[in-house]
C-alpha cells in the first residue's frame, strides 16, 4: 500500500541551528515527492518538489531535501532555522501533472523554534 | 503569483444541513482536486476532476459529496445532509495541464458542524 511515513509528530531546535525532518514512503511507482509547510490558519505552501534527475532539490525559504531511492527517504534540511520557520510541515507522494491521482500526506511534523 | 482562493474561511453549520464550499482555483489550472484534514490528523484526498467530470475519487467520497464547476472559475464541493464527523479543514487544490507541474493549494475552509 502507497504511504508516508513522518516519524517525528514534534521537533523542537534552537533559532540558528540546523535541522532535519525525516520522512519515508512506500509507492509502487517511481515516486514524485514534496514537502509543503503549514503555517497557522494558513494553506499548504509547496516547498519543493522531486520528479527526476538531481537527487538534491533546493525548494524556497532556503529549504533542500534529498531523494535516496535505497533508503525510501526524502528528508528535508535546512542548515540555520530562523524563528519565521515554525510551522507543520507535511511530506507527500504523488504522480505530477497530466491526469494526476491524488497526493498521499504524511501526518505531519510540527517545528518548534527557542529563541 | 496567481492563488487558490476559498470561502469562506469559517462554516459553522447544523447538522443535517446542506453546505456548498467555494474555491476559485488559479486561472489556467486544468485538474481540480478537494482534500480533507480532520483535527489532529493527516491530510486525505477526497476528489479530483478534470475535463468537468470526476477523474478519481477516494472511499471517503460517498453520495453524500458532489462537486461541480458551475463557470469559468469557481469550483464547488457540495456536502448534504452534514453529520458530526464531518467538521474537518476542507482544502482545494489545482494543477496545471503539463507534467512537472505540483498542486497548489488554498488556505482551507474550516467546517464545523454542530
Amino acid at each position: 500500500a502507497q504511504s508516508v511515513t513522518q516519524p517525528d509528530i514534534h521537533i523542537t531546535v534552537s533559532e540558528g541551528a540546523s535541522l532535519e525532518l525525516r520522512c519515508n514512503y512506500s509507492y509502487g511507482a517511481t515516486p514524485y515527492l514534496f514537502w509543503y509547510v503549514q503555517s497557522p490558519g494558513q494553506g499548504l505552501q509547496l516547498l519543493l518538489k522531486y520528479f527526476s534527475g538531481d537527487t538534491l532539490v533546493q525548494g524556497i525559504k532556503g529549504f533542500e531535501a534529498e531523494f535516496k531511492r535505497s533508503q525510501s527517504s526524502f528528508n528535508l534540511r535546512k542548515p540555520s532555522v530562523h524563528w519565521s520557520d515554525a510551522a507543520e510541515y507535511f511530506c507527500a507522494v504523488g504522480a505530477l501533472g497530466g491526469s494526476q491521482g491524488n497526493l498521499i500526506f504524511g501526518k505531519g511534523t510540527k517545528l518548534s523554534v527557542k529563541p | 503569483e496567481p492563488e487558490v482562493t476559498q470561502t469562506p474561511s469559517h462554516q459553522v453549520t447544523q447538522m443535517g444541513q446542506e453546505v456548498i464550499l467555494r474555491c476559485v482555483p488559479i486561472s489556467n489550472h486544468l485538474y481540480f482536486y478537494w482534500y480533507r484534514q480532520i483535527l489532529g490528523q493527516k491530510v486525505e484526498f477526497l476528489v479530483s476532476f478534470y475535463n468537468n467530470e470526476i477523474s478519481e475519487k477516494s472511499e471517503i467520497f460517498d453520495d453524500q459529496f458532489s462537486v461541480e464547476r458551475p463557470d469559468g472559475s469557481n469550483f464547488t464541493l457540495k456536502i448534504r445532509s452534514t453529520k458530526l464527523e464531518d467538521s474537518a479543514m476542507y482544502f482545494c487544490a489545482s494543477s496545471g495541464g503539463t507534467v512537472n507541474q505540483p498542486q497548489h493549494f488554498g488556505d482551507g475552509t474550516r467546517l464545523s458542524i454542530l
